[in-house]
C-alpha cells in the first residue's frame, strides 16, 4: 500500500519568514496531493491540493509544488503569521471516487510573533 | 458549506463497555470515513462506506466495527473498550472529489 512521509515533525518560524514542508510517497499510481491544516480543537480542513498533472499550484501565501518522477512534494507557506500556527498534514490518494487517502504523520507549525 | 457532525466531543468511558460513536453529515456524501489520530502516527484509517451498508476495512479495523444504515449517517463502534483506545477519532465525509470534509472530532478516554 501506500507509505507517505512528512518532515519535518516540528517547525518554529519568525512571523514574516518562510516555511516548507516536504512529503514523500511511494505509490507511484497516486495522483492527488491534498493538505490539511488542523487548529487546535478542530478538525483538519483542506487548504491546497494539486494533481499530478500539475507541477505547481499557488493560493496567496501558500503554494504547493509536485515532483512525481522524485515522488515528493512541499508546501510553502510565505510571510507566515501567528494565525498560521497548526498542524499541517500532508496526504497521498490514487484519486479514484473511493477516496481512500494516505496520511502523512503531520507537522506542527509555531508561528512565533 | 459542508457539515460533519460528531455526536460528542469529549467521551470517558470503562474498560469493556460498549462504546458508540456518532458522525451526520449533511451533504449527500457517498464516501465516509473513521480515523483514529494519536501523536506522532497521523491520522490512521479504521473503516470507511462507499454506500449505505458498504463498508470496508481501513488499515487498523482490529476492535472496532461500523454501521452505515443511512447515508447521512456513520457510526463507529468498539465492542469492548480498552484503554489502548483512547484517542482522538476523526469523521470524514467525501463527495467523490477526493477531497475530505472532517468533522471536529471526538477525544475518548477509556479508563
Amino acid at each position: 500500500g501506500e507509505n507517505v512521509e512528512q518532515h519535518p515533525s516540528t517547525l518554529s518560524v519568525q512571523e514574516g519568514d518562510s516555511a516548507v514542508i516536504k512529503c514523500t510517497y511511494s505509490d507511484s499510481a497516486s495522483n492527488y496531493f491534498p493538505w490539511y491544516k488542523q487548529e487546535l480543537g478542530k478538525g483538519p480542513q483542506l487548504i491546497i491540493d494539486i494533481r499530478s498533472n500539475v507541477g505547481e499550484k499557488k493560493d496567496q501565501r501558500i503554494a504547493v509544488t509536485l515532483n512525481k518522477t522524485a515522488k515528493h512534494f512541499s508546501l510553502h507557506i510565505t510571510e507566515t503569521q501567528p494565525e498560521d500556527s497548526a498542524v499541517y498534514f500532508c496526504a497521498a490518494s490514487r484519486g479514484t471516487n473511493a477516496g481512500k487517502s494516505t496520511f502523512g504523520d503531520g507537522t506542527t507549525l509555531t508561528v512565533k510573533p | 458549506d459542508v457539515k460533519v457532525t460528531q455526536s460528542s466531543r469529549y467521551l470517558v468511558k470503562r474498560t469493556g463497555e460498549k462504546v458508540f460513536l456518532e458522525c451526520v453529515q449533511d451533504m449527500d456524501h457517498e464516501n465516509m470515513f473513521w480515523y483514529r489520530q494519536d501523536p506522532g502516527l497521523g491520522l490512521r484509517l479504521i473503516y470507511f462506506s462507499y454506500d449505505v451498508k458498504m463498508k470496508e476495512k481501513g488499515d487498523i479495523p482490529e476492535g472496532y466495527s461500523v454501521s452505515r444504515e443511512k447515508k447521512e449517517r456513520f457510526s463507529l463502534i468498539l465492542e469492548s473498550a480498552s484503554t489502548n483506545q483512547t484517542s482522538m477519532y476523526l469523521c470524514a465525509t467525501d463527495g467523490g472529489s477526493d477531497t475530505q470534509y472532517f468533522g471536529p472530532g471526538t477525544r475518548l478516554t477509556v479508563l
